[in-house]
């Protein structure tokens, strides 16, 4: 199963809010609402921030917020602090026991 | 807490085998499945199989099918991760992670703090 098509990159001001999309198939994110979105540090280990399409988990700040619609889930973070500078990645349950990560986003706070 | 610490980092030699460990606390082992995920230097995040430490049920990533074996010792509350003969190509970060859901994969909710895997000759 191929990765779910994330872009390289995306970039925004502090206190801008920047969108990253996540584009799968009708057989991983156009099928099931199980996408998830992980934070990565640089050295750190990934951190859940969304899952189930657009729940936050207990302590994930509400500027971090997602959506979907159809094959393309989408990944919204308001109101940018330097803390956000990450790397992001989408997953989906890709059906018959299969998970799928997208391939990534380098999130630049400039 | 929910907590899995993960073992240290490892130098093999191409040809060698090895096994890393992911040992979880502050809630119940046997209950979730626990999934293994790579990720190569520079690279994202790959999905490789989750073993439900219960009974030992494990599922593969048609990717890593072969190539690796789960297993989990249940009272010990440790899962696994073993390679019978590694490649350069398998040096990478491995995490392990707690699973949500069963019938359907959904998220990780708590991850290792990786192991770090170097084959090198």
């Amino acid at each position: 199963q191929s990765a779910l098509t994330q872009p390289p990159s995306a970039s925004g001001s502090p206190g801008q809010s920047v969108t990253i999309s996540c584009t799968g198939t009708s057989s991983d994110v156009g099928g099931y609402n199980y996408v998830s979105w992980y934070q990565q540090h640089p050295g750190k280990a990934p951190k859940l921030m969304i899952y189930e399409v657009s729940k936050r988990p207990s302590g994930v700040p509400d500027r971090f917020s997602a959506s979907k619609s159809g094959k393309t889930a989408s990944l919204t973070v308001s109101g940018l602090q330097a803390e956000d500078e990450a790397d992001y990645y989408c997953s989906s349950y890709g059906g018959n026991n299969n998970l799928v990560f997208g391939g990534g986003t380098k999130l630049t706070v400039l | 807490e929910v907590q899995l610490v993960q073992s240290g980092a490892e130098v093999k030699k191409p040809g060698e085998s090895l096994r890393i460990s992911c040992k979880g606390s502050g809630y119940s082992f046997t209950n979730y499945w626990i999934g293994w995920v790579r990720q190569m230097p520079g690279k994202g995040l790959e999905w490789m199989g989750i073993i439900y430490p219960g009974d030992s049920d494990t599922r593969y990533s048609p990717s890593f099918q072969g190539q690796v074996t789960m297993s989990a010792d249940k009272y010990i509350s440790s899962a696994y991760l073993r390679w019978s003969s590694l490649k350069a190509s398998d040096t990478a970060m491995y995490y392990c992670a707690r699973l949500r859901g069963a019938t359907t994969l959904r998220y990780f909710d708590y991850w290792g703090q990786g192991t770090l895997v170097t084959v090198s000759s």
